[in-house]
């Protein structure tokens, strides 16, 4: 059965830390990875990886996959408190339509 | 720049009670789904339209029912609520559905109770 587990379920910090937050899979015919920020409403869009190696920057905000060890990194820098987000993993197979989805890493930034 | 449009917001229903829940999306996009979210889980996809005229059921579609009614619009049906279907309900869209690797824009949901 496919799956996506992200890690850790919650985190706190405080502000100007920087985090990682991690998103492994077991996905059969694995096309892609996307990382989305949720706040208190819709999951917005972050990153879509597709190749090994390759780190994708936005800010202070990045994110890298590795296909031999089935797993994805979520980088924050110099977290400031409108990081406070659930950070939601899916991943998209060959396969069929569908992204699986984890159950997200809720980051709580203290000021 | 409206995106994707859910409606209503917030619902409070009795069991056993139906109501549809509406999506709207003017990013022309081909593709449309609708999620359930609850606590500690993922989002999981109810049913979705890959384009204008076909659906398919997704993970959880027992007790729902969906219109693609064009290309913009993708309704969502309960005909008969339960309690296990208070959840908050997500409609996203995307270009294509094709291999799933398009990134999905989503709606800021609808916050269903059912008592």
């Amino acid at each position: 059965e496919d799956k996506v587990v992200q890690s850790p379920l919650s985190l706190v910090v405080h502000e100007g830390d920087t985090v990682t937050l991690n998103c492994s899979y077991e996905v059969t015919n694995f096309r892609s990875l996307l990382w989305y920020k949720q706040e208190k409403k819709a999951p917005t869009f972050l990153f879509m990886l597709t190749s090994s190696g390759i780190e994708k920057k936005s800010g202070r905000l990045s994110s890298i996959l590795d296909k031999k060890e089935l797993f994805s990194i979520l980088n924050i820098t110099a977290t400031q408190t409108g990081d406070s987000a659930v950070y939601l993993c899916a991943v998209g197979a060959d396969s069929n339509y569908q992204l699986i989805w984890g159950a997200g890493t809720k980051l709580i930034i203290k000021p | 720049n409206a995106g994707v449009t859910q409606t209503p917001k917030f619902q409070v229903l009795k069991t056993g009670q139906s109501m549809t829940l509406q999506c709207a999306q003017d990013m022309n996009h081909n593709s449309m789904y609708w999620y359930r979210q609850d606590p500690g889980m993922g989002l999981r996809l109810i049913y979705y339209s890959a384009s204008e005229g076909t659906t398919d059921k997704g993970e959880v579609p027992n007790g729902y029912n969906v219109s693609r009614l064009n290309k913009r619009e993708f309704s969502l049906r309960l005909e008969s609520a339960a309690p296990s279907q208070t959840s908050v309900y997500f409609c996203a869209s995307s270009e294509f559905a094709s291999y799933s690797n398009q990134p999905q824009h989503f709606g800021d949901g609808t916050r269903l109770s059912i008592l």
